[in-house]
């Protein structure tokens, strides 16, 4: 596998469920993000890891919860959600710690459905 | 507070014509520019960015923008548009001085005729 791979791809889940996302980078990458993108919106960033440490929570509601186990890896945990909070979570890497500067590589994402 | 506009929600272009999509942003300095696309079921890939220099940049594909300052703006460009350019297009910026936040347009979505 190459580059950042998500899963699932699809996600459909109740209010009450409980769930998560998977992120997978395979380039030797150092920062790793979750992005949300809605229809019609920018995009918004969620969190940002970098060297397996969180620097930045973009006050996300604390039904999203993020993981990161190693410099390789990003979860999304996900437990009672709203309808509101369809969408498609994308991940995305960039080779260099946090900056403007970064070029980020984006996985296809997670389309998350809230019922 | 810092924006970035792209005025053209979807447009429509034949085949083999030419394409500029549109980006604007406010921001008192010269930001990073950078210019993704999203083919359909699938994520962000990165076109072109511009960070210091010739104003006019070469990227992927085929595309090129331009970075006006007196206009706050940073077009994307093809001379000749080919059935598989049909995607959305977002325009970001990120301030020099500041993290790793990058601001991004709501989209273009460009359909190609036959």
């Amino acid at each position: 596998e190459t580059g950042v791979t998500q899963t699932p791809r699809h996600l459909v889940m109740g209010m009450t469920n409980k769930k998560s996302l998977k992120c997978e980078q395979h380039l030797g990458h150092n920062a790793m993000y979750w992005y949300k993108q809605s229809a019609k919106k920018p995009l918004e960033l969620m969190f940002v890891y970098s060297l397996e440490e969180r620097v930045e929570n973009n006050s996300v509601p604390s039904r999203f919860s993020p993981e990161c186990p190693n410099s390789s890896h990003l979860f999304l945990h996900l437990h009672t959600l709203q309808p509101e909070d369809s969408a498609l979570y994308l991940c995305a890497s960039s080779q260099d710690r946090p900056s403007g500067a970064n070029v980020l590589t984006f996985g296809a994402g997670s389309r998350l459905t809230v019922l | 507070a810092q924006s970035v506009t792209q005025p053209d929600i979807h447009i429509t272009v034949s085949e083999g014509a030419s394409l500029e999509l549109r980006c604007n942003y406010s921001y008192g300095a010269t930001p990073y520019l950078f210019w993704y696309v999203q083919s359909p079921g699938q994520g962000l890939q990165l076109l072109l960015k511009y960070f210091s220099g010739d104003t006019l940049v070469q990227g992927i594909k085929g595309f090129e923008a331009e970075f006006k300052r007196s206009q706050s703006s940073f077009n994307l460009r093809k001379p000749s548009v080919h059935w598989s350019d049909a995607a959305e297009y977002f325009c970001a910026v990120a301030p020099r001085d500041s993290n790793y936040q990058l601001i991004w347009g709501a989209g273009t979505k460009l359909i190609i005729k036959p």
